[in-house]
């Protein structure tokens, strides 16, 4: 069974700071990996997509690594702004049946 | 394109009484998920569709929860009785099948289930 894990639970960082979210999973068996960001109230939005013979994956201020095999994935934000304060979550999908499975999350405050 | 589409937007309900929920995904997306998103905890999966078969609902409470997905496009689910455990947001999600190369899951806003 696939068990997801964020760390930091909570993060609060000035504007401007360079900052790196972790993600673990228990079952190395995925399809590809997402990254996610959750607003108050809303739904989840897409940010970046791996899929298990990659690397690494960016957009933007965003870089997104996968290390398959450790169960390790990392989201880094360049620059970051107040504008980036949201919840963020992953999410590994099972191979074969694309289910994928959530993290709770790392809910970043960016300081103006 | 158009996004994910749900409603109700919310609800509230009292205890023992019946709700659903109905989801119209992305035109073409094959796949559909139905998950339980508690406050403060990431979604928990309940049911995945494909076209209009069930993939997985191992974690759907089956003695009061349903789902159905006639003719592979829109979902409802129901809840019958609904418990105060079950206040959360419900969200859908959608993708193509297989999921493609870069075909991420596009999420609605969900629907805020109160039950009192």
């Amino acid at each position: 069974k696939q068990e997801v894990t964020q760390i930091p639970a909570a993060l609060s960082v000035p504007e401007g700071e360079n900052l790196v979210l972790n993600c673990s999973f228990t079952d190395s068996a995925i399809y590809n990996l997402q990254w996610f960001r959750q607003d108050p109230g809303k739904g989840l939005t897409s940010l970046l997509l791996i899929q298990s013979s990659q690397r690494e994956q960016t957009s933007g201020r965003l870089n997104a690594s996968l290390d398959k095999s450790s169960g390790r994935s990392t989201l880094y934000i360049a620059a970051s702004q107040p504008g980036d304060s949201a919840t963020y979550l992953c999410a590994p999908a099972t191979s074969g049946t694309y289910k994928y499975i959530f993290g709770t999350g790392t809910r970043l405050k960016v300081l103006a | 394109e158009a996004g994910v589409a749900q409603s109700p937007r919310y609800k509230i309900i009292e205890k023992r009484q019946s709700v659903a929920f109905w989801c119209n995904p992305i035109s073409g997306h094959a796949t559909l998920y139905w998950y339980q998103q508690i406050l403060g905890q990431g979604p928990k999966l309940l049911i995945q569709f494909q076209n209009n078969g069930v993939v997985d609902d191992s974690q759907l409470p089956k003695d009061r929860f349903s789902a159905e997905r006639l003719k592979g496009v829109d979902s409802t689910l129901k809840i019958q009785p609904a418990k105060l455990e079950d206040s959360a947001v419900y969200l859908c999600a959608s993708s193509l099948y297989p999921s493609s190369y870069n075909s991420p899951l596009h999420f609605g806003n969900g629907t805020r289930l109160t039950v009192t």
